[in-house]
């Protein structure tokens, strides 16, 4: 049972590539997350998803896009990366159907560390 | 989604000493949970305590909730070199994601 996992765990981009990182859950999970972290600052949502092809927009999604094809992924592209980028982006999932929200916690993964020269 | 907010910011204190962080929210929830981030790695889930309950035990962790003030504590007894991480606290209302806010940096002295 490996949880939440990322691919890759570190990346450096030039300004304007693309990339595209992977998040995989084997916990059946509904709903999944990307989140940002910058130093000294706690996680700001970009995008979720609460089912397989369904996702929506966080905090700060723009120049991110993302996609949900198969319930246990949830990839997360930079069309155009740009130095603001750089970040540590960390992947979450939660919620077994059935299980009452309240009972609800979020598992996470070990992150990627992104650099955009 | 609502986001909690952590005080203090940062505290340092010595091994075996007590420690005390808090969290306020803004509007009804179902749960509160507690989360650890050590240095680099990602977040992980502490404890999670449901609206009707009042507090809550996990080894060295007491969280207590104030439902009426919006507030929740942290207590971690005994502390550890170990227990160095910035802690986050996270109102959940159900049904959206946890917004996390900057957290509370502890650092156990040994």
């Amino acid at each position: 049972n490996a949880g939440v996992t990322q691919t890759p765990k570190f990346r450096v981009l030039k300004t304007g590539q693309s990339m595209t990182l992977l998040c995989a859950q084997d916990m059946n999970h509904e709903y999944m997350y990307w989140y940002r972290q910058d130093p000294g600052m706690g996680l700001r949502l970009i995008h979720y998803s609460v089912g397989e092809g369904t996702t929506a927009k966080g905090e700060v999604p723009d120049g991110y896009n993302v996609s949900r094809l198969k319930k246990q992924n949830f990839l997360l592209g930079l069309e155009s990366a740009a130095p603001s980028q750089t970040s540590v982006y960390f992947c979450a999932s939660s919620f077994l159907a059935g299980v009452p929200h309240s009972y609800n916690e979020q598992f996470f993964g070990p992150g990627t560390r992104l650099t955009v020269l | 989604s609502q986001q909690g907010e952590e005080d203090p910011q940062a505290l340092s204190i010595q091994e075996g000493e007590n420690a005390t962080m808090n969290c306020s929210y803004k509007t009804s929830i179902n749960n509160l949970q507690w989360y650890r981030q050590n240095s680099g790695r990602g977040l992980v889930h502490l404890i999670l305590i449901r609206s009707n309950e009042r507090e809550k035990h996990s080894g060295r962790l007491r969280v207590t909730l104030d439902t009426s003030k919006k507030s929740s504590s942290l207590l971690i007894t005994a502390s550890r070199a170990a227990d160095t991480a910035s802690y986050f606290c996270a109102p959940y209302s159900g049904n959206t994601p946890l917004v996390f806010g900057k957290g509370t940096r502890l650092s156990v002295i040994a």
